[in-house]
């Protein structure tokens, strides 16, 4: 199984600065890397896919790079709405996901 | 639009058994794999089942296997996942989901979850 380990478990910051989460993979996985957002009481919502492509209607403020193991998910200038819980996920193998990044208002 | 309703979860004790039922409309059914992902209270997302358009591959989590069983009724455009010997560990909300249309395993779309708790 491929272990995903996100950092930090939780970031502190304030709307209007960047925002910046990773995602490490316990083997190299190609491109096949997602990200996801989770808001409280509603399901996940696709944001990348294959590490840097942005699912239709999400906003050009997120951005995925990254190439291996190591991958991230930057947010240019928080928005209010952009609080919540972000997940990395993988499809190389059997699909896994990682432990989740909060991302909370300071 | 892509809708995806779950329905089925309860209460159970351990070692009883729940059948979960994922209502899809809005796309052309059978022509796309189905999975259920599961988040235990407060936890993370884990992927637990997938089966393909079909319905003749079906692919399961270790943590689940032997116990879970996904099928699918192309017909009725309803996928499902029968849960038995089940275990504490098992509750969570068990969300229906679809690829995005990007890959296998993008999940792009999601159902509203159905809840199922397992405890004596």
């Amino acid at each position: 199984e491929i272990v995903l380990t996100q950092s930090p478990a939780t970031l502190s910051l304030s709307p209007g600065e960047r925002a910046t989460l990773s995602c490490r993979a316990s083997e190299r996985i190609a491109s096949y890397l997602a990200w996801y957002q989770q808001k409280p009481g509603q399901a996940p919502r696709l944001l990348i896919y294959e590490v840097s492509n942005r699912a239709t209607g999400i906003p050009a403020r997120f951005s995925g790079s990254g190439s291996g193991t190591d991958f991230t998910l930057a947010i240019s200038s928080l928005e209010p709405e952009d609080f919540a819980i972000y997940y990395c996920q993988q499809r190389s193998n059997w699909p896994t996901f990682g432990q989740g990044t909060k991302l909370e208002i300071k | 639009e892509v809708q995806l309703l779950e329905s089925g979860g309860g209460s159970v004790q351990p070692g009883g058994s729940l059948r979960l039922s994922c209502a899809a409309s809005g796309f052309y059914f059978s022509n796309y794999a189905m999975a259920w992902v599961r988040q235990a209270p407060g936890k993370g997302l884990e992927w637990v089942s997938a089966i393909s358009g079909g319905g003749g591959s079906t692919y399961y989590a270790d943590s689940v296997k032997g116990r879970l069983t996904i099928s699918r009724d192309n017909s009725q455009k309803t996928v499902y996942l029968q849960l038995n010997s089940l275990r504490a560990e098992d509750t969570a909300l068990y969300y229906c989901a679809r690829d995005a249309g990007y890959g296998d395993y993008y999940f792009g779309y999601w159902g509203q979850g159905t809840l199922v708790t397992v405890s004596s």
